[in-house]
């Protein structure tokens, strides 16, 4: 089955700079990438995904790249604030016409200090 | 934040218990997930239903017990349950890109934090 690998487990920045957690996967048929963010007691809320016909993806302070060749994709969150501090967990799937089935990574402890 | 609610949000348990976890899904999605999140250790999908079927249960033990009466609803049946269960467990939901028209997105529901004695 697929499996999922995330680094770092844990990542401090300081308010304004950028962060950079990445992740890697097993099976090539994967092709549905979300990243989820989950801030301490609350559910995990899905921040951006993209699927393996593209490479990128933005939206404002947050992109996601794929690499499929290289079977690893990442995200980058630019001018870090306070609030961007919770887990991330990146994941992966495959759509087939059934229920989509994610596999997680074991998540980033993002902490953006002051 | 209330398209998918579970409840109750704690509960604690003795081994010899039963009791069940209750999810609802107001979005109108096809399928339903039920996931074990403990500390230090990635989600674990536990079962997926699609349109009340199930389509996927990961080796989990028996003394879980799902059970999907429609697709707005899904239930985890509780029964002499080990100190190592005690976890956040998670439902979510999401509506199948390529059957349903959706974009397979998954959305969580709040959880139920499961302590067992």
């Amino acid at each position: 089955g697929e499996n999922v690998e995330q680094h770092p487990s844990t990542l401090s920045v300081q308010e304004g700079d950028s962060a950079v957690i990445k992740c890697t996967y097993s099976d090539s048929a994967s092709n549905y990438f979300p990243w989820y963010k989950q801030e301490l007691g609350k559910r995990p809320q899905l921040i951006i995904d993209i699927r393996s016909n593209v490479g990128e993806k933005k939206d404002q302070r947050i992109a996601v790249t794929l690499n499929k060749t290289a079977k690893h994709f990442s995200l980058h969150i630019t001018e870090t604030q306070p609030e961007d501090s919770a887990v991330y967990f990146c994941a992966a799937s495959i759509t087939a016409g059934t229920a989509s089935k994610l596999t997680f990574g074991t998540g980033t402890r993002l902490q953006v200090t002051l | 934040e209330t398209g998918v609610t579970q409840t109750p949000r704690h509960l604690v348990m003795g081994m010899t218990n039963k009791k069940s976890l209750k999810c609802e899904q107001h979005l109108g999605h096809n399928a339903m997930y039920w996931y074990k999140q403990s500390a230090k250790k990635p989600l674990e999908l536990m079962f997926v239903y699609n349109f009340k079927e199930q389509t996927e249960n990961n080796s989990v033990p028996s003394r879980f017990s799902p059970e999907c009466p429609n697709s707005s609803h899904l239930f985890l049946h509780l029964h002499t349950l080990q100190p190592e269960d005690s976890a956040l467990y998670l439902c979510a939901s999401s509506q199948d890109g390529l059957a349903g028209g959706g974009t397979d997105t998954q959305y969580f529901g709040p959880g139920t934090r499961l302590t067992v004695l």
